[in-house]
């Protein structure tokens, strides 16, 4: 496979369960990206890590857990969420961990859309 | 700090008619310029990107962009749309703070074709 793949790409849940979204790259880049798409609001981004490190977590409620085992993959953990989590949750990666990488842009995978009843 | 600002968050054209969506940014530094599609159930995809190279950038897809430094504007045309063409449309800019490359979007403009 190559770019950017999401599983699942549907996920209805109940307020207390406990699920994960998952993410991989197929392109040797070094950063990733959480983001969060609702209807009538503009992209929110959730996490950055860049060379595996959390690097930004954008106020983001504690029933969101990201995790980061290496380069290729991440992870979103989800529990006990709200009806207005319900969204597409988008992943992203991007090779540019410095300054001097600014013209490199970020490549998105298709999505999990996510619906809490 | 960096921004964009999209203008029109809906805009109609007919089939075969000139495409233009625009987009403003706001930087303390030279930009580093983007623009995205998104169809329907999809991730988003790059369309083109501006990186001080030339001021007229070419994309996929027939579509082009036009950097003004004088008017802050990296403005999307297309000159002649397609039904395919609709979906909705993200204008980024790239920052970088606390160490790390960031991607900041407008808030979209959606853009439907109709025959």
């Amino acid at each position: 496979e190559t770019g950017v793949t999401q599983t699942p790409r549907h996920l209805v849940m109940g307020m207390t369960n406990k699920k994960s979204l998952k993410c991989e790259q197929h392109l040797g880049h070094n950063a990733m990206y959480w983001y969060k798409q609702s209807a009538k609001k503009p992209l929110e981004l959730m996490f950055v890590y860049s060379l595996e490190e959390r690097v930004e977590n954008n106020s983001v409620p504690s029933r969101f857990s990201p995790e980061c085992p290496n380069s290729s993959h991440l992870f979103l953990h989800l529990h006990t969420l709200q009806p207005e989590d319900s969204a597409l949750y988008l992943c992203a990666s991007s090779q540019d961990s410095s300054p001097g990488q600014l013209n490199q842009p970020q490549h998105f995978g298709d999505g999990t859309r996510l619906s809490i009843l | 700090a960096q921004s964009v600002t999209q203008l029109g968050s809906h805009v109609s054209v007919s089939e075969g008619a000139l495409v233009l969506l625009r987009c403003n940014y706001s930087s303390s530094v030279p930009p580093y310029l983007f623009w995205y599609v998104q169809y329907p159930n999809q991730g988003l995809q790059l369309l083109l990107k501006y990186t001080s190279a030339a001021t007229l950038v070419k994309g996929i897809n027939g579509f082009e962009a036009e950097f003004k430094k004088s008017e802050t504007s990296f403005h999307l045309t297309k000159p002649s749309a397609h039904m395919s063409d609709a979906a909705e449309y993200f204008c980024a800019v790239r920052g970088f703070s606390g160490g790390y490359n960031k991607l900041i979007f407008g808030a979209g403009t959606r853009l439907a074709v109709h025959p």
